[in-house]
């Protein structure tokens, strides 16, 4: 069956450090691949995605590039900033099938000023 | 524009007992996904509701069953709760559009605790 792991946390930057969390899946096909944060309190809000290959997802400052070859889909950041704090996903779904996901366990940013 | 709301916030039951969760979809969406997050854990997908029907599952036994309304809003019933059962449930809409539909709203959830 499908499945998604990430780089376990937490994970604690200062203001404007750089930002890498992994992110590694086992899928049939050619899932299409996302980013969710969860802001404390809050339910999930899709970050970023991408639906095949060597596709690059981004938003906010936030990339992430579907690798194929490597199974990864690594959520990169240059600069974070204090209200990047958050929960961080990575999660998969089947092709044609968007509302059904898997999800890996999570990991937690912490970001000093 | 209402996104994804969900009721209540916050329920405390105990073990054996019963559980409704409520959910309106955000508006012009069609589609609704039950997710249960376990504390510390990523979202475990439950089922998904198109057309009033249960259209997938996941691997949930059946005292979780749900219910979608001609208006689109959404159920979600737990029968005999277990301590295990204690989770945050998340609900998510989409619009059932072509090859993949649309990308997943979520609300804020329900955090259920099962004493």
């Amino acid at each position: 069956g499908n499945s998604v792991t990430q780089m376990e946390g937490p994970v604690t930057l200062s203001e404007e450090a750089f930002l890498t969390i992994n992110c590694t899946y086992t899928a049939t096909g050619y899932p299409s691949l996302f980013w969710y944060v969860q802001y404390p309190g809050e339910g999930l809000q899709l970050l970023l995605k991408a639906t095949k290959a060597d596709d690059k997802g981004s938003n906010k400052g936030f990339e992430a590039t579907y690798r194929k070859e490597t199974t990864s889909f690594h959520l990169e950041k240059g600069s974070v900033q204090v209200s990047d704090s958050a929960v961080y996903f990575c999660a998969l779904s089947g092709a044609g099938s968007n509302y059904k996901l898997t999800f890996g366990k999570g990991t937690l940013l912490t970001v000093n000023p | 524009d209402a996104g994804v709301t969900q009721s209540p916030t916050h329920l405390i039951k105990t073990r054996g007992q019963q559980v409704t969760l409520r959910c309106s979809p955000k508006s012009g969406h069609d589609t609704v996904s039950w997710y249960q997050q376990a504390l510390g854990q990523g979202p475990q997908f439950i089922f998904q509701y198109y057309e009033e029907e249960e259209r997938q599952r996941g691997n949930f036994p059946d005292r979780f069953s749900g219910h979608q309304f001609p208006n689109y809003s959404s159920e979600l019933n737990v029968n005999a709760l277990l301590l295990g059962d204690s989770a945050l449930y998340l609900c998510a809409s989409s619009r059932l559009e072509g090859q993949g539909g649309s990308p997943l709203h979520f609300g804020n959830g329900t955090r259920l605790t099962v004493t």
